[in-house]
């Protein structure tokens, strides 16, 4: 079983929408988590972390349930310019302390 | 520097060469990755330097590929040998000891041929 897994879509939304992306993980402990962003042939950059309390960063919503292992990000509002990839990506205790566990993304498109 | 630089940016080479990529990380950011991420495919973990510890080289493929990083600084990951399935995006990525943020660099993109 892989570490963090999504739903790799795609994700086809007309502008203005709201869609959400989930993600699980593996390992209970898992010590932090993150959404990264990447877009076609660019390197993926680090969009938002995500905390226990769940966090908002103006349309992004990313939400983190420790029970069940489960992360999500919402975006409202969909814009033109969120099309992308998106990685759900998770640190975790242990030997290898620092290294991050990337999902294989989620490829989201929003059309006018 | 301000970001992580990679170079080259592009590496066509021939099946059987040897090839070296470069890394040059954040100043200051103790950690350093290697992953590899072929067309299509998510990122794949090969190595991680954490300071002077020992290097976390769990992803590493097979015995044709190595990385050295001196210190804190510049990293280079060789792959001898070359085989067309090398061929991908390898990146590079820097973070601060402990933090979770990556700043990764834009790639050295690899076709073997």
């Amino acid at each position: 079983r892989k570490e963090v897994e999504q739903d790799p879509g795609p994700f086809n939304v007309p502008e203005g929408a709201t869609v959400a992306f989930n993600c699980t993980y593996s390992n209970s402990a898992s010590q932090s988590f993150f959404w990264y962003r990447q877009d076609c042939r660019k390197e993926p950059k680090l969009l938002m972390s995500v905390y226990s309390s769940g966090n908002e960063d103006g349309r992004f919503t990313a939400q983190l349930n420790r029970a069940s292992q489960y992360i999500s990000l919402l975006i409202r509002d969909s814009k033109l310019s969120d099309s992308a990839t998106y990685l759900c990506v998770v640190k975790m205790r242990g030997s290898t302390l620092g290294r991050l566990y990337f999902g294989r993304g989620t490829q989201l498109t929003v059309w006018p | 520097g301000a970001g992580v630089s990679q170079s080259p940016s592009n590496k066509v080479t021939e099946k059987g060469k040897d090839v070296e990529l470069r890394c040059d990380p954040i100043s200051g950011h103790t950690a350093l990755y290697w992953y590899r991420q072929r067309l299509g495919q998510g990122l794949e973990f090969l190595i991680y330097f954490q300071g002077n510890s020992a290097p976390d080289k769990s992803g590493l493929p097979s015995d044709r590929f190595s990385a050295e990083r001196t210190g804190e600084s510049v990293s280079t990951l060789t792959i001898q040998r070359t085989q067309q399935e090398d061929s991908a995006v390898y990146l590079c990525a820097s973070s601060l000891a402990g933090s979770g943020g990556y700043t990764f660099g834009s790639g050295t993109r690899l076709t073997v041929v």
